[in-house]
């Protein structure tokens, strides 16, 4: 299946500091992206859609300000935790749509602990 | 709005015996996939089984089929010979052929495997 890396995997930063998560499709193109956050023994929660060269359309109670969203390239989206508070404190997945017709798949990458003191 | 629901929280099977997980969906739309995901301790989603909904035959992958019913919007992954790796939360997940192509995700079942 198709690769898709995430960095940092693990981060901890002071309250108040931004903070900001790659997540690269290593072996296709994509231009589609979603980043999600997994509270503990939870599904998946579906923050945003990240579209190459264009605005990231969020999710109904997401707030656009604190989590931004850039997809700069085909192959990379990041996601800005901005003056991160404890409560922020969370796992971040993003995901990568594999463009094929018929095939269409999201593959995803390994995700980001983030904690926030 | 499409929704995924899985009615078992916890299952647990015997190493090399066969298990099933359930899942229903609901949507109005014709053209769509479903997805079967794993999540070991280690938190990544591994993709276990795909199924497209305009094809009939069910979807195989090794010891990982599904049992697709359309019309009764059923979606149950069976895993055959249960082995210790397979120990996981199994996410199942609807995704429209349209639009963004979000997915949506059901509650998940934690599968443990018993030695």
């Amino acid at each position: 299946g198709a690769v898709v890396s995430q960095h940092p995997s693990w981060v901890i930063c002071k309250s108040g500091t931004s903070v900001k998560i790659e997540c690269r499709s290593l072996d296709f193109q994509a231009t589609t992206m979603f980043w999600y956050r997994q509270f503990p023994k939870q599904s998946l929660m579906l923050m945003a859609t990240s579209n190459e060269g264009s605005k990231a359309t969020y999710e109904q109670g997401v707030e656009k300000d604190k989590f931004l969203i850039n997809h700069a390239s085909l192959t990379l989206s990041t996601l800005t935790v901005t003056s991160a508070h404890p409560e922020d404190s969370s796992f971040y997945i993003c995901s990568a749509r594999v463009p094929l017709a018929g095939q269409e798949t999201q593959y995803f990458g390994p995700g980001t602990r983030l904690l926030v003191l | 709005a499409q929704t995924v629901t899985q009615s078992q929280p916890e299952m647990s099977v015997q190493e090399a015996e066969t298990v099933t997980l359930s899942c229903t969906y609901d949507t109005s739309e014709s053209d769509y996939y479903l997805f079967w995901y794993k999540q070991p301790p280690s938190r990544q989603m591994i993709l276990v089984i795909r199924q497209e909904a305009y094809k009939q035959q069910n979807a195989t992958e090794n010891r990982f089929s599904v049992n697709f019913q359309k019309a009764a919007k059923s979606f149950s992954l069976k895993i055959s010979d249960s082995q210790l790796g397979d120990a996981a939360m199994y996410f199942c997940a609807y995704m429209p052929n349209f639009g963004n192509e979000k997915l949506t995700f059901g509650t998940g079942t934690r599968l443990t495997i018993i030695p």
